[in-house]
């Protein structure tokens, strides 16, 4: 079945870098999502990688895929105080846009 | 962007009673919606997708009975917690994506609903 696994909490110190991992089960994945959510609030999508891709890069972020492995990261440069959030990894298998399978969560804690 | 609003953003209720939570797509029209339900510090569970005009289709192990869902336009979706019960209590978020946010699905800002 679907399954998307995320580990919990990750704490970095302002102005490391960040890597969030995600692993999932189906091989029918066609798109991948990071979303990202704040105290409170409904989730923003953060970036999106297609499964025929390896590596896509926007700005502080670098998504990995690893289609061989079912392995996904999510790299934040320079992580400020304000990446402070709850990140979710998401996998569609239907089409862009369609029902979505999350992870956990990971709860990223960025410390000054 | 495209926006999703949801309404009430807070809601207290008592035992028993029936609670309606919109949402709406601001900007464009929506013909499909998603409806979550978020546990404290845990993943978001699909609970029923709906397309404009027909029935939700919902997860296994969600009770039809229990939760409405209604979407009536392509713009406004609504789901109803009938005879709610401590346990209902909450983070319900929706989101929608069609016409020209076909490609992604964008999220409401979510529903804290608490049962007393």
């Amino acid at each position: 079945g679907e399954d998307v696994e995320q580990s919990l909490f990750l704490s970095v110190r302002e102005g490391d870098s960040s890597v969030i991992n995600c692993t999932y089960t189906d091989s029918s994945s066609t798109y991948l999502y990071w979303y990202k959510q704040e105290p409170g609030a409904g989730l923003q999508l953060l970036t999106y990688i297609f499964s025929n891709m390896d590596m896509k890069q926007d700005q502080r972020l670098t998504v990995l895929l690893n289609k061989k492995d079912k392995h996904l990261s999510l790299r934040i440069a320079d992580t400020q105080t304000g990446d402070s959030a709850i990140y979710f990894c998401a996998e569609s298998i239907t089409k862009q846009g369609g029902k979505l399978i999350f992870g956990q969560g990971t709860e990223l804690s960025v410390k000054p | 962007g495209a926006v999703v609003s949801q309404h009430p953003s807070r809601v207290i209720c008592k035992s028993g009673t029936s609670v309606k939570i919109e949402c709406r797509s601001l900007d464009f029209q929506a013909t499909t919606m998603f409806w979550y339900r978020q546990f404290p510090k845990k993943s978001l569970m699909l609970m029923a997708t709906s397309n404009e005009g027909s029935k939700a289709t919902y997860e296994q192990g969600v009770e039809k009975d229990k939760f409405l869902i209604n979407h009536a336009s392509l713009t406004l979706s609504t789901l109803t917690v009938t005879s709610a019960h401590p346990e209902d209590s909450s983070f319900y978020i929706c989101s929608a994506n069609g016409g020209l946010a076909y490609n992604e699905q964008f999220f409401g800002p979510g529903t804290r609903l608490t049962v007393l």
